[in-house]
């Protein structure tokens, strides 16, 4: 069975300071991988999706960029972090093929960011 | 692009009662999915339906597809604490490749 692994759980950052998150799926090859944001008692916001190795479609033009260095690794990275960066990110993944298909998400990352 | 909206943001539901929250889309879908997310926990999967009217049932849950494929609705029947959390529909238009998600139904129940 597939599983989605996401690290940290939560992070604590200063303004200012660099970032990684990583995602990793097991047991599917060639996933379509994605990454989302959402606030505090909000939607999900689309920012990145990638439908194979070094392939990444952004969405929202940010401080933000992301990486695919290997088929089923995904990296969300800042250079500088914002306060509005702060919330709550998750990574998910669907057959490859149309990227409109079924998505299962991994359990996120709490960013905040003071 | 194509957007979808979701009514109402919130629900507050007694402990036994029914409700529905509804899933309104700007232009035709090809499918619609259903989301629930625990609080604190991160989106799962529940459902997805493709076909013009199509119903499906979940134990108390049952969803369904508008005629047109622009709409869709989740019903819970005799609500329990275990259906707390929000419910997010999600959609991709007749030619967008991204999957674009509602703002959610957040349900909250009174025992």
């Amino acid at each position: 069975s597939q599983t989605i692994h996401q690290w940290p759980a939560t992070l604590v950052q200063p303004v200012g300071s660099p970032l990684s998150l990583e995602c990793t799926v097991e047991g599917t090859s060639n996933p379509n991988l994605y990454w989302y944001r959402q606030a505090a008692g909000r939607g999900l916001q689309l920012l990145f999706y990638s439908v194979g190795i070094g392939q990444i479609s952004s969405e929202v033009p940010q401080n933000l960029s992301a990486s695919r260095p290997q088929d089923r690794q995904f990296i969300l990275s800042s250079k500088k972090l914002l306060l509005s960066d702060s919330g709550f990110y998750l990574c998910a993944w669907s057959p490859s093929g149309r990227i409109t298909d079924t998505q299962y998400f991994g359990p996120g990352t709490r960013l905040t960011v003071l | 692009g194509q957007q979808v909206m979701q009514i109402p943001q919130y629900q507050h539901v007694q402990e036994g009662e029914d409700f529905t929250t509804y899933c309104n889309s700007s232009t035709t879908l090809s499918n619609i999915q259903w989301y629930k997310q625990r609080p604190g926990g991160h989106p799962v999967f529940l459902i997805q339906l493709v076909k013009s009217g199509e119903v499906k049932k979940q134990k108390r849950l049952t969803f369904q597809f508008g005629e047109a494929k622009k709409n869709s609705s989740l019903h819970i029947t005799a609500t329990q604490t275990t259906d707390v959390g929000t419910y997010f529909c999600a959609g991709p238009g007749a030619n967008d490749y991204k999957l674009s998600f509602g703002a959610g139904t957040t349900v909250t129940v009174r025992a």
